[in-house]
């Protein structure tokens, strides 16, 4: 069955500093990957996802992520953290069952302090 | 169109009433999704929609759930018999057809907040 793994569940950075949230994934198969963001009292919304191609995958508001097929992981990152960037981040999975659903990790709660 | 649509937001309920929530997704957008977020938890796969027909219900959905989609737009979630336990964020999400790289971006909605007392 396809899965994701968030580590980590919170991670702490200074304002101005890189960021990175780990996922790790389990898939048979190529992996189609996605990182969502939540903020307090608003609906997921969506950062990048990786299909195919470039490992390095470049989405919204200044985050990147990159696919590591022999760690399978698909860290999420920025180089320059901000305040605002404060929220709860999850990594998910497109099932195999060919609906377009997605698995989705537990999520990481991100804390950028001043 | 503003996204996809929830209603109501917070619903406070006493143990054994029914309650459902309404969702209206992007307009043209075929594919409907139900999932159902506890706290420190991720989203987790209710039921599936493509059109009207329901194509997938995951075991979480008990007999007292039970979700439809007339006409192929908006989309009902019925829990009948509260309990407790059902006390979760119900979010709502659509999808247009699957492109060519068949994956394509998932639109959630805020959510439904439901409080079984």
């Amino acid at each position: 069955a396809q899965s994701v793994a968030q580590p980590e569940d919170q991670v702490n950075v200074a304002e101005g500093n890189p960021l990175t949230v780990k996922c790790t994934y389990s898939v048979s198969g190529n992996p189609y990957l996605f990182w969502y963001v939540q903020y307090p009292n608003r609906g997921l919304q969506f950062l990048l996802k990786y299909i195919t191609g470039d490992n390095l995958v470049k989405g919204s508001y200044g985050f990147e992520a990159e696919f590591n097929k022999s760690q399978t992981s698909f860290h999420l990152k920025k180089p320059s953290a901000l305040v605002s960037d404060s929220a709860l981040y999850f990594c998910a999975v497109r099932d195999r069952s060919g609906y377009n659903k997605l698995i989705f990790g537990a999520g990481t709660r991100l804390a950028v302090h001043p | 169109d503003t996204g996809v649509s929830q209603d109501p937001r917070h619903k406070i309920t006493k143990r054994g009433q029914n309650v459902t929530f309404r969702c209206d997704p992007i307009s043209e957008h075929n594919r409907l999704y139900w999932y159902r977020q506890t706290l420190g938890q991720g989203p987790e796969f209710l039921t599936y929609f493509q059109n009207e027909a329901q194509l997938e219900k995951s075991r979480l959905l008990s007999d007292r759930f039970s979700a439809e989609r007339p006409k192929g737009s908006f989309s009902t979630l019925e829990i009948q018999r509260t309990e407790q336990g059902d006390s979760a964020m119900y979010l709502c999400a659509s999808s247009p057809p699957t492109g060519p790289l068949g994956a394509n971006v998932l639109t959630f909605g805020a959510g439904s907040r439901l409080t079984v007392l």
